[in-house]
């Protein structure tokens, strides 16, 4: 089983709608996890970071964690052209140091 | 405060040639990632150094690559001999350090080094 798994996509949401993109984790040794957005054939800049659960907000994004369902979540509002990208989830273990494990990412196409 | 510095940032080799990618992390960044992202998949962890250190390797294919970290600054990734396979992108990230990338996933990726193998 991998550790992160994420619907390839491509999901299309239309311009001003919610995107919805959901990442399920095995270990339950992870503590905190992370979204990451790459635009096509750019590195991957992160998001947001969530440890805790429930929701977190930060601007237009909240990133949801459900720890008992191995849940996360990232709701973008207002969705913009510019939201279109690749969202990776990620995840550590803190066990681990800083390792940081990828998903293989969503793709989000925005429509005008 | 300069980035993540990676070179090449193109290379196109022909199967079982060798190639050597190199990145310059940022000032005081003790944690260095080497990350493989194949066209379409996530990035995949091939190496981790803490300053000079191997803290995980456990993905790196070690019959046909290698890595080192000089002084706990520099570091090169090697593959030889390269498989068709190879072809993706090779990231290199830097973090601080110190379990703060644990916590924040502050992860600072440089522009990446495209390998095509022919």
């Amino acid at each position: 089983q991998k550790e992160v798994e994420q619907n390839s996509g491509p999901l299309s949401v239309p311009e001003g709608a919610i995107a919805s993109l959901n990442c399920t984790y095995s270990d339950r040794g992870s503590q905190s996890f992370f979204w990451y957005r790459q635009y096509s054939g750019k590195s991957p800049e992160l998001i947001m970071f969530i440890y805790s659960n429930g929701d977190k907000e930060d601007g237009r994004f909240t990133a949801q964690l459900n720890k008992a369902s191995q849940y996360v979540s990232l709701l973008i509002r207002d969705s913009q052209p510019s939201d279109s990208a690749t969202y990776l989830c990620a995840v550590n273990n803190m066990n681990r140091d800083d390792k940081i494990i990828f998903g293989k990412g969503t793709r989000l196409h925005i429509l005008p | 405060e300069a980035g993540v510095a990676q070179s090449p940032r193109y290379k196109i080799i022909e199967k079982r040639q060798s190639v050597a990618f190199w990145c310059n992390p940022i000032s005081g960044h003790a944690t260095l990632y080497w990350y493989q992202q194949i066209l379409g998949q996530g990035p995949k962890l091939l190496i981790q150094f803490q300053n000079n250190g191997v803290v995980d390797d456990s993905q790196l294919p070690k019959d046909r690559f290698s890595a080192e970290r000089l002084k706990g600054v520099d570091s090169t990734l090697k593959i030889q001999p390269a498989k068709l396979e190879d072809s993706a992108v090779y990231l290199c990230a830097s973090s601080l350090g110190g379990g703060l990338a644990a916590v924040t996933g502050e992860l600072f990726f440089g522009e990446g080094s495209r390998l095509t193998v022919l």
